[in-house]
């Protein structure tokens, strides 16, 4: 199995500001997910994060918004930009299964951010 | 495109009583399929998962959930309910050899004493 170390685990910012959330994994993966719950929805996959790579962005998200960072196999930054009340949601982080064929995804607690 | 989806957003019932949490999915060939819990405030947790082989999965809590290619479904049942399994119940899937998972909206399980 993986750990996964999301910080914040909370957070109250206000409009136009930038939050920066940090994954932190206690082994080596090759790919990070980054998803975005809002408030009785479902999880939303927002990119794609691999290491020595630019992050790949689903459809709807653009990386101006949200610019994401993997400089190693255990680290991430998701960052969310000029942020607005439609921003509040939970941002968790993935990884992708540590033995490939197990295809359990890890995530960690989660970040709730509200924007005021 | 692969999507799921999940019939009902809240499901009651009473401790002891049968738990069933609806999903269907959406693809072109069976995909891999799975069932996640998310307790309040906690990230989410695996309760089981069909990759290959017994259509009758068996998951942690006592939770199981049958594959049926036929019906395109991945149900999630538990015999007796428990207070301690109010969570809300995601089913997601992922194509052969993982990549991205693709969720259902959720069912929300309360349970009454």
């Amino acid at each position: 199995s993986a750990v996964i170390s999301q910080k914040p685990s909370r957070d109250i910012c206000q409009r136009g500001t930038s939050l920066t959330i940090q994954c932190q994994v206690d082994s080596q993966v090759t790919m990070m997910f980054w998803y975005r719950q809002q408030p009785g929805q479902s999880l939303t996959l927002i990119a794609t994060a691999n290491q020595g790579s630019e992050a790949t962005y689903e459809s709807g998200f653009v990386i101006d918004k949200f610019p994401i960072s993997r400089p190693n196999l255990t680290f991430s930054t998701l960052t969310v930009s000029n942020m607005s009340p439609e921003d509040s949601s939970i941002y968790l982080c993935s990884v992708e299964p540590a033995e490939r064929q197990s295809f359990e995804a890890f995530f960690g607690q989660g970040t709730r951010l509200t924007v005021v | 495109a692969q999507s799921v989806t999940q019939l009902g957003s809240h499901v009651s019932v009473s401790e002891g009583a049968l738990v069933l949490l609806r999903c269907n999915y959406s693809s072109s060939v069976p995909p891999y399929l799975f069932w996640y819990v998310q307790y309040p405030n906690q990230g989410l947790q695996l309760l089981l998962k069909y990759t290959t082989g017994a259509t009758l999965v068996k998951g942690i809590n006592g939770f199981e959930a049958e594959f049926k290619k036929s019906e395109t479904s991945f149900h999630l049942t538990k015999p007796s309910a428990h207070m301690s399994d109010a969570a809300e119940y995601f089913c997601a899937v992922t194509p052969r050899g993982f990549q991205k998972l693709v969720f259902g909206t959720g069912t929300r399980l309360l349970v009454s004493p």
